[in-house]
């Protein structure tokens, strides 16, 4: 299976902030790396798809980069909503897909 | 828009199956271009991909489950469903359905809310 690793694990930060978490993939994967966003209770929500798109709705504040083996989502201006747990998922193997660990961002 | 819906027992017995329903609405399992999934989250922790049906039946199961999984799917009344046997406490999961964005992609764009199974005596 290949293996995505986030860091960091956790984050503090400001309403405001601008901030990136970055995803690692044990081999190169092309451009199939999804982000997800989960808060408490809820279920994932899709970010971004296919390294840089933006799913339907996403507010454009949220980018996505990279390629290969390193990714990175970025958030420029942190609003209130934003506070949550963050999620990387590789589709180039998808026998099975993976799943990051989770990058939660909290409020500093 | 797309909505699913997990249904199903809320607590297990060890050693039992755990059966789980998940009912699309908004669109047609049939109409294809899409797999329906299951992903579970341990109590606190990460994602973990279970598997996917596809309208044909068509089935993968991540390996890590493989024995003891089934996905099963009911195109008339637009449901599928997963079967885990022979559960422990660590089954314990908040489980989804999902649909993931064709082969090729394969991410996934709509989530039920998740249902909690606990598996206790």
């Amino acid at each position: 299976d290949i293996q995505m690793t986030q860091s960091p694990s956790s984050l503090s930060a400001s309403v405001g902030d601008r901030v990136t978490i970055t995803c690692r993939a044990s081999q190169n994967i092309g451009k199939y790396l999804n982000w997800y966003q989960q808060k408490p209770g809820k279920a994932p929500k899709l970010l971004i798809y296919t390294t840089s798109s933006l799913q339907s709705g996403v507010p454009s504040r949220f980018s996505g980069g990279g390629s290969g083996t390193d990714f990175t989502l970025t958030v420029s201006t942190l609003q209130p909503e934003d506070f949550a747990t963050y999620y990387c998922q590789q589709s180039y193997s998808t026998r099975p897909v993976t799943f990051g660990q989770g990058t939660r961002l909290e409020i500093e | 828009q797309v909505q699913l819906q997990e249904s199903g027992p809320g607590l297990v017995k060890p050693s039992q199956t755990l059966s789980l329903t998940c009912t699309v609405s908004g669109a047609s399992i049939s109409s294809g271009g899409y797999y329906w999934t299951w992903i579970r989250q341990h109590p606190g922790k990460g994602l973990e991909y279970i598997g996917y049906i596809y309208y044909s039946g068509a089935t993968f199961y991540n390996p890590s489950l493989k024995s003891r999984v089934f996905i099963s799917v009911d195109t008339s009344k637009n449901q599928f469903s997963l079967n885990l046997s022979s559960v422990t406490a660590a089954d314990t999961a908040v489980y989804f359905c999902a649909r993931a964005k064709d082969q090729v992609f394969f991410y996934f764009d709509s989530w039920g809310q998740g249902t909690l199974v606990t598996v206790s005596s």
